[in-house]
């Protein structure tokens, strides 16, 4: 079955250190995005790609990076500088032909920093 | 810039009512619009999407939305609600002229299902 899938679901990092979310589709979609969810916020964009090789800033991109080497990979990295890591983050993925704008979402990790 | 508006945080209606969840959309044009559901801690499942033709879209579980250009809303509506419903539910806009599929959502609305 195609997918998304996002790993760990829990992650539990001190303050200080960073932490990679893995994302990974084989629904052979060209775009992939990265968001954060807060309650009562719905979902923040934190970066995203169309392409291998390249990707943008959204809407929150401070404290996190991005890499997308691979078609199906696109991991996101919590930095030290992101003050207020704590939240759950989804990744989603969409296949850019015809313009299709629909988005396919990932189970989500929820990631606790004390 | 676009927005999305949900007015209600919270609504609680009776299992086998009626339900219809608001959005509201600030745009400049006639955006692409979607409607997703996330049950506790899990991700987004799309319900429905609005792109061209007829206003009124037909989504699973027994959702439809009706978009409506002159009250720039895309509002949610099932007949009947099951228990099973109870979640968490974002209408989010995108933008034709964009080719990034860049989406932007409301803040939710979450949904209870009284027995």
């Amino acid at each position: 079955d195609g997918g998304i899938t996002q790993s760990p679901k829990y992650l539990f990092r001190k303050e200080g250190q960073n932490v990679t979310l893995s994302c990974e589709q084989n629904l052979n979609h060209d775009a992939m995005y990265w968001y954060r969810q807060d309650p009562g916020q719905g979902l923040r964009l934190i970066y995203y790609s169309q392409i291998v090789n390249d990707f943008q800033k959204g809407d929150i991109a401070e404290g996190y990076s991005v890499s997308r080497e691979k078609k199906e990979s696109f991991p996101l990295t919590v930095t030290s500088a992101q003050k207020n890591p704590t939240a759950f983050y989804l990744c989603a993925s969409r296949r850019t032909a015809d313009g299709d704008y629909e988005q396919y979402f990932g189970p989500g990790t929820r990631l606790t920093v004390t | 810039a676009q927005s999305v508006t949900q007015p209600d945080i919270h609504i609680t209606v009776s299992e086998g009512a009626s339900l219809e969840l608001r959005c509201n959309y600030s745009y400049g044009a006639t955006p692409y619009l979607f409607w997703y559901v996330q049950s506790p801690g899990q991700g987004l499942q799309l319900l429905l999407k609005y792109f061209s033709g007829d206003t009124l879209v037909q989504g699973i579980k027994g959702f439809e939305a009706e978009f409506k250009r002159s009250q720039s809303s895309f509002n949610l509506r099932k007949p009947s609600v099951h228990w099973s419903d109870a979640a968490e539910y974002f209408c989010a806009v995108g933008a034709r002229s964009s080719n990034t599929g860049k989406l932007i959502f409301g803040q939710g609305t979450t949904l209870q299902v009284k027995p």
